[in-house]
């Protein structure tokens, strides 16, 4: 059975600092992973999604990399902002049985000013 | 701006009661996606759709019951038999399962 596990469950930087939020997976065998991120009181927004074959995936300051013979994949956040504070999803799609996804419980990110 | 829009916003349900949370996309995405979501736990996929007409169940059905027959909508019904249906909930969809998935902004349903 698939599972997601996010580690810290809550983390809190200064301004400016580079950091690092990590996803661990228990079955290698994964079709995709995404990350999001959730603001408080609303719905999830897709950062990057890394199919099996890519090893990493950009988008301006944030970088995923995905190694499945190891079980995880990490999301490296540049210079971060206060407006980078929200929670931090990471999900896999199973490369059987259909359409699931397993959702990790997520990384809560502060950043302060 | 396309979308997904989930309404109500918050939805109280008395003892026996069936509610009925909407999700409506105009994305023209194939694929739909209920997920209920409680405090410090991941997303549990309750129902998915991956076509018009056709749906599968997800690791926590029961209790649940959905319906497409329009491919731009995709209603979730929690019925009397969900015990514990206080969660928050949110529909998602994509094109097929190797896009990413877009989602509503959630339902926050609670027992008066």
């Amino acid at each position: 059975k698939q599972e997601v596990t996010q580690i810290p469950a809550a983390l809190s930087v200064p301004e400016g600092e580079n950091l690092v939020l990590n996803c661990s997976f228990t079955d290698s065998a994964i079709y995709n992973l995404q990350w999001f991120r959730q603001d408080p009181g609303k719905g999830l927004t897709s950062l990057l999604l890394i199919q099996s074959s890519q090893r990493e995936q950009t988008s301006g300051r944030l970088n995923a990399s995905l190694d499945k013979s190891s079980g995880r994949s990490t999301l490296y956040i540049a210079a971060s902002q206060p407006g980078d504070s929200a929670t931090y999803l990471c999900a896999v799609r199973r490369d059987t049985g259909g359409f699931k996804t397993i959702f990790g419980a997520g990384t809560r990110l502060f950043v302060k000013a | 701006d396309g979308g997904i829009t989930q309404s109500p916003k918050y939805l109280f349900r008395k003892e026996g009661q069936n509610v009925t949370l909407s999700c409506e996309q105009n994305l023209n995405h194939d694929a739909m996606y209920w997920y209920r979501q409680d405090p410090g736990q991941g997303l549990r996929l309750i129902y998915y759709s991956q076509i018009v007409n056709d749906f599968q169940k997800g690791d926590i059905a029961e209790g649940y019951s959905v319906s497409r027959e329009k491919k731009e909508s995709f209603p979730l019904t929690v019925t009397s038999a969900q015990k514990n249906p206080t969660a928050f909930y949110l529909c998602a969809s994509n094109w097929d399962s190797s896009q990413p998935q877009h989602f509503g902004d959630g339902t926050r349903l609670s027992i008066l």
